[in-house]
């Protein structure tokens, strides 16, 4: 099976603009779960889609969203880009309490 | 809500040497699974190793052994014989156990692991 997939890998853009970000979970799972990562913070979880419905958000303002679709692809959205964004974005799928993470999508905000 | 603790930022170890990265928890949780994921450099975070909390056996993967104390809350991971794959970040991490299919980790600061040839 192919692992969880995530585009684009690398990703600059300026203060205030927007940005999706795209997930793909490995084949049957069918929870996808996004978390930050920084050298400050470290890794904070996001949100978490099952079945196309958010079942639980972290602690980050509303400029953050996601959506899940049927076929379980996510993708995180996030608007009105500040310096601090830049980050490792990073999605995990999960099977019997497993995640499996993807390689990330590194978001550089100028 | 949960915490996890990595108190030790850095370790090095000698190749073929054991290492052991500490970690604590604190939680209100009786039943949760605790882990150990590895993140070497510019690479994917790959799980070495669970413990479900219920069980009072300490899980082993090859040449990694965890040594978990629920009562202390303490999960601290045993690499035997290191490698120099070995070199990576290492994060310890707490999940709930939710049958509601509830997946957030709630990770520490993670460890910088050096193995020196």
């Amino acid at each position: 099976k192919a692992g969880v997939t995530q585009t684009p890998r690398y990703l600059i853009k300026t203060r205030g603009q927007q940005v999706t970000l795209s997930c793909s979970p490995i084949s049957g799972h069918r929870s996808v779960s996004w978390y930050q990562q920084t050298p400050g913070q470290g890794l904070q979880f996001l949100f978490e889609y099952f079945s196309e419905t958010q079942r639980n958000k972290g602690n980050f303002p509303g400029r953050f969203s996601g959506r899940q679709f049927s076929n379980s692809r996510s993708e995180m959205n996030v608007s009105t880009l500040e310096l601090g964004d830049s980050a490792l974005y990073l999605c995990a799928s999960r099977w019997n309490n497993e995640q499996f993470f993807g390689p990330g999508t590194r978001l550089t905000v100028l | 809500a949960q915490t996890v603790t990595q108190s030790q930022p850095e370790m090095s170890v000698q190749e073929a040497e054991t290492v052991t990265l500490s970690c604590t928890y604190d939680t209100s949780e009786n039943n949760y699974y605790l882990f150990w994921y590895k993140q070497p450099p510019s690479r994917q975070m790959i799980l070495v190793i669970r413990q479900e909390a219920y069980k009072q056996q300490n899980a082993t993967e090859n040449r990694f052994s965890v040594n978990f104390q629920k009562a202390a809350k303490s999960f601290s991971l045993k690499i035997s014989d290191s490698q120099l794959g070995d070199t990576a970040m290492y994060f310890c991490a707490f999940m709930k156990f939710d049958t509601g299919a509830n997946s957030k980790l709630t990770f520490g600061k993670g460890i910088t692991l050096s193995v020196r040839p």
